[in-house]
């Protein structure tokens, strides 16, 4: 099974800053990999797509990029509404899907 | 509007059984891949099970294998998750997801619903 690393854990940053957050596959796969977003109390919502397909309705500052084993998620100037949790996904068809653990970005 | 509601969770003991359900409305259900993602309390996302539009076609999750059951009633857009044998590591909130692209098996979850909590203890 595919196994997805994400780093880091917890990131501390303020608004308007660019942050990058990294997972880590245990094994190269095609890149479908997905990034979600996820508030308290509230349900996953889908960001990124095929690892850097922007998903309809998502702001133009979330991007995605990577290929192979290695794949990032870009917030390119942080707004209030970007404090959550983000968890990347992969879906490959040979591969039980997998999430991250997760990275709780906080406001500094 | 593009809708996922899922009901069923509840508490119950070790051992024992529950069927969880999730009512799709908004889209053409028959024609999407369904699955069920878990988080246990204060943890991260766990995929437990997909089930394919065309031919049914089920994948699990080590964890669930042999012991939950996918299925999917097509003239109720509904998509169902029998759990057996349950365990206190199944306790968790399920959610049921849509896959993101017609008729695609391996897909990223574009809808979510809102999630049933299921809890195992004696």
């Amino acid at each position: 099974d595919i196994q997805m690393t994400q780093s880091p854990s917890t990131l501390s940053a303020s608004v308007g800053d660019r942050v990058t957050i990294t997972c880590r596959a245990s094994q190269t796969f095609s890149n479908w990999l997905a990034w979600y977003q996820q508030k308290p109390g509230k349900a996953p919502k889908l960001l990124i797509y095929k690892a850097s397909s922007l998903e309809s309705g998502v702001p133009s500052r979330f991007s995605g990029s990577g290929s192979g084993t290695e794949f990032t998620l870009t917030i390119s100037s942080l707004h209030p509404d970007d404090f959550a949790t983000y968890y990347c996904q992969q879906y490959s068809s040979y591969s039980p899907y997998t999430f991250g653990q997760g990275t709780k970005l906080e406001i500094k | 509007e593009v809708q996922l509601v899922e009901s069923g969770g509840g508490l119950v003991q070790p051992g024992g059984s529950l069927r969880l359900s999730c009512v799709a409305s908004g889209f053409t259900f028959s024609g999407y891949a369904m699955s069920w993602v878990r988080q246990a309390p204060g943890k991260g996302l766990e995929w437990v099970s997909t089930i394919s539009a065309t031919d049914g076609s089920t994948y699990y999750a080590d964890s669930v294998k042999g012991r939950f059951t996918i299925s999917r009633d097509n003239s109720k857009s509904t998509v169902y998750l029998q759990m057996n044998s349950l365990r206190a590591e199944d306790t968790a909130l399920y959610y049921c997801a849509k896959a993101r692209q017609l008729l695609w098996i391996h897909d990223a979850l574009d809808i979510w619903g809102q999630g049933t909590m299921v809890t195992v203890s004696s």
